[in-house]
């Protein structure tokens, strides 16, 4: 059973940078997209990029300028890093599994238990 | 970006009652299109996928259609479980995935 769990630190100040990873346990990395997601307290869902374990990634034209993504074989990790934060990136940050790098199913169908950052001075 | 607009945006209805909420997309994406449950303080969970596929799991009262621009999700009998949050997210366009704004469906 697929399992992904994620951590990093849950309060920045304007200007810091956002670090989150998250780990694959129970199945292979190497065959599937890697995913963040983020959601503002009592808003919607909006994709930031995904990653595959080649560190072949897509990004979200709105954010890619601030965001870095990366990927460890030899941990089955991948982490998310937002730079130049503001208050506007406050939001719970989802890791999950994307498509099959070769069976396209189109959804997110395994997450982890999200992480809240919040942005304050 | 491909916009996803959900209808309606909050609901009411009862245990047993059958519901539709539709999902719309700006352009054409074929049956690229997910739905997700939300319940308060949990990850969004994964119900259809590819239009009509039922996720592994998720009970047969959910039921997916609709290709193209537009689409529905059903729930053919509703069970106190199944109040909370629904999203639609359109997986044609990768640059960027999106999703709908959300309907919120609620005990009446």
């Amino acid at each position: 059973q697929v399992q992904l769990q994620q951590w990093g630190a849950g309060v920045l100040k304007p200007s810091e940078t956002l670090s989150l990873t998250c780990a694959v346990y129970g199945g292979s990395f190497n065959s599937f997209y890697w995913t963040w997601i983020r959601q503002p307290p009592g808003k919607g869902l909006e994709w930031i990029g995904e990653i595959t374990h080649s560190g072949s990634s897509s990004l979200n034209p709105s954010l890619q300028s601030r965001v870095t993504m990366a990927a460890d074989t030899t941990k089955n990790q991948f982490s998310l890093r937002l730079k130049s934060v503001t208050a506007a990136d406050t939001a719970i940050y989802y890791c999950a599994r994307g498509n099959g790098l070769y069976i396209r199913s189109g959804g997110f169908d395994i997450w982890g238990q999200g992480t809240m950052i919040t942005v304050s001075s | 970006d491909i916009q996803m607009t959900q209808s309606p945006s909050s609901l009411s209805a009862s245990v047993g009652d059958r519901v539709t909420i539709t999902c719309r997309a700006s352009q054409d994406i074929g049956s690229w299109l997910a739905w997700y449950q939300q319940k308060p303080g949990k990850a969004p969970k994964l119900l259809i996928y590819a239009a009509s596929s039922l996720q592994s799991g998720v009970p047969s009262r959910f039921s997916g259609s609709g290709s193209g621009t537009e689409f529905t999700l059903t729930i053919s009998s509703l069970q106190p479980e199944d109040f909370a949050i629904y999203y639609c997210q359109q997986a044609k366009s990768v640059l960027p995935y999106t999703f709908g704004q959300g309907t919120k469906l609620e005990i009446k």
